[in-house]
């Protein structure tokens, strides 16, 4: 079945630590993003990627590295220079032609302690 | 000029009720609206969508009302079902440039269906 696996689900790690979060899909999709979800702030987009070895800042990429070395693989680092890590992250693709019509994985949720 | 506000937070109505989730907008630019639906625990699910040329559509249950010149845009659950309980997201995207694809997000409604 294709769609998109993220991993861990969840995750507690120490302040100060930086923390990577997997994000791998077999849809053949072309576009990849990472959103954050906080409650009562909707989605709020980190980074996204529109083909290998490019990707874009979002609204709120400070404090957050990614990489698009593979179609299949996009990877967000969660780094110890953001300051509320804490949050529930969400990664998501798309296929070039469809506008909007985003795939979302589970989600993967993080906690700083 | 990138918000897309939603109302209200949360709804609660009985099982065969029409809950309705509002959205406004300020970019004019944008020209796709859907709406995802959201478990506790998952990620958020494609439900239905709209683009402007059209004032309404629907899908099953679920309605799009679209008021171009308001920038408004609604959604309608008809003979709502307790499996509607759920978190909804309105968005809006733009087209072309860096814009295309990249989603913005309302804050989510928490519905929630009673027996």
């Amino acid at each position: 079945d294709g769609g998109i696996t993220q991993s861990p689900k969840y995750l507690f790690r120490k302040e100060g630590q930086n923390v990577t979060l997997s994000c791998e899909q077999n849809l053949n999709h072309d576009a990849m993003y990472w959103y954050r979800q906080d409650p009562g702030q909707g989605l709020r987009l980190i980074y996204y990627s529109q083909i290998v070895n490019d990707f874009q800042k979002g609204d709120i990429a400070e404090g957050y590295s990614v990489s698009r070395e593979k179609k299949e693989s996009f990877p967000l680092t969660v780094t110890s220079a953001q300051k509320n890590p804490t949050a529930f992250y969400l990664c998501a693709s798309r296929l070039a032609s469809r506008t909007g019509e985003l795939f979302f994985g589970e989600g993967s949720r993080l906690t700083v302690l | 000029q990138q918000q897309v506000k939603q109302s209200p937070q949360s709804l609660i109505v009985q099982k065969g009720g029409i809950p309705i989730i509002n959205c406004a907008y300020e970019n004019t630019a944008f020209d796709y609206f859907p709406w995802y639906q959201q478990f506790p625990g998952k990620g958020p699910a494609l439900l239905i969508a709209i683009r402007p040329d059209v004032s309404e559509k629907k899908e099953g249950r679920f309605t799009i009302s679209f008021n171009k010149s308001a920038k408004q845009f609604s959604l309608h659950i008809m003979d709502s079902q307790p499996g509607d309980s759920a978190t909804y997201f309105c968005a809006a995207s733009g087209a072309g440039g860096t814009s295309y694809g990249k989603l913005t997000f309302g804050q989510g409604t928490i519905l929630t269906v009673h027996p």
